[in-house]
């Protein structure tokens, strides 16, 4: 089963900053955090992930909270090919490095 | 784009008939993933294959196997085919190391 939960779906205006919230109150310490997104059934793309720290790429910022139960992914200025599906994902540690996705939120960006 | 690539791109097959998927790994990656997507589902892990050896399995009966090939590209195989089976079936791959995953654009399966 997933480690997270997430809202089902959320609105978001163009050129505004997107917030996606997500809760993993049970992740150990030495498990990741990953965000992927998946634009009408392609493939899932790969978007940031972390640790501890919050982190930042050319895509979006991941914060995490200090007792990482919780994390927000924010896209600082959605554009419309930003809907999609985003996935925030505990990635289970061991020998297998499996993904385990939950449902998912559906992100719409309306212009 | 991931470098990751997929064939077919789409399939229809019948039920108790055979299917491979194939998959070609992003250059310098050297294990690969397969998961399998139902419609309004999130992907679910079906195996791993790291140096041509399978590296732990999701939760799917062994008519689903797999193969990885010296140049890390792989096959799935699923025998017996059932209409549940039919999804998007993705394939990722990664370095055993780095361990991000990045997935090829799917194959999609129909069983009719």
């Amino acid at each position: 089963d997933a480690k997270t939960t997430q809202p089902t779906s959320m609105d978001c205006a163009e050129g505004r900053a997107a917030n996606l919230p997500c809760n993993h109150s049970t992740i150990s310490g030495n498990e990741y955090v990953y965000w992927y997104r998946q634009i009408h059934s392609q493939g899932p793309q790969y978007i940031i992930h972390g640790l501890k720290n919050n982190e930042t790429n050319e895509m979006a910022s991941l914060i995490i909270t200090e007792d990482r139960k919780s994390s927000t992914l924010i896209l600082p200025h959605a554009t419309l090919r930003d809907t999609a599906v985003y996935y925030c994902i505990v990635r289970v540690g061991g020998a297998t490095n499996k993904l385990i996705f939950g449902t998912g939120t559906l992100l719409a960006v309306q212009p | 784009e991931t470098g990751v690539t997929q064939s077919p791109t789409h399939l229809i097959k019948t039920r108790g008939q055979q299917v491979t998927l194939r998959c070609s790994s992003q250059s310098g990656h050297n294990t690969v993933s397969w998961y399998q997507q139902a419609l309004g589902q999130g992907p679910q892990f079906i195996f791993q294959y790291y140096r041509e050896e399978e590296n732990g399995r999701g939760n799917f009966p062994p008519r689903f196997s797999g193969l990885q090939f010296p140049n890390y590209s792989s096959e799935l195989n699923v025998n017996a085919l059932e209409l549940d089976d039919s999804a998007l079936y993705l394939c990722a791959s990664s370095d055993i190391l780095l361990e991000t995953q990045y997935f090829g654009p799917g194959t999609r399966l129909l069983v009719l």
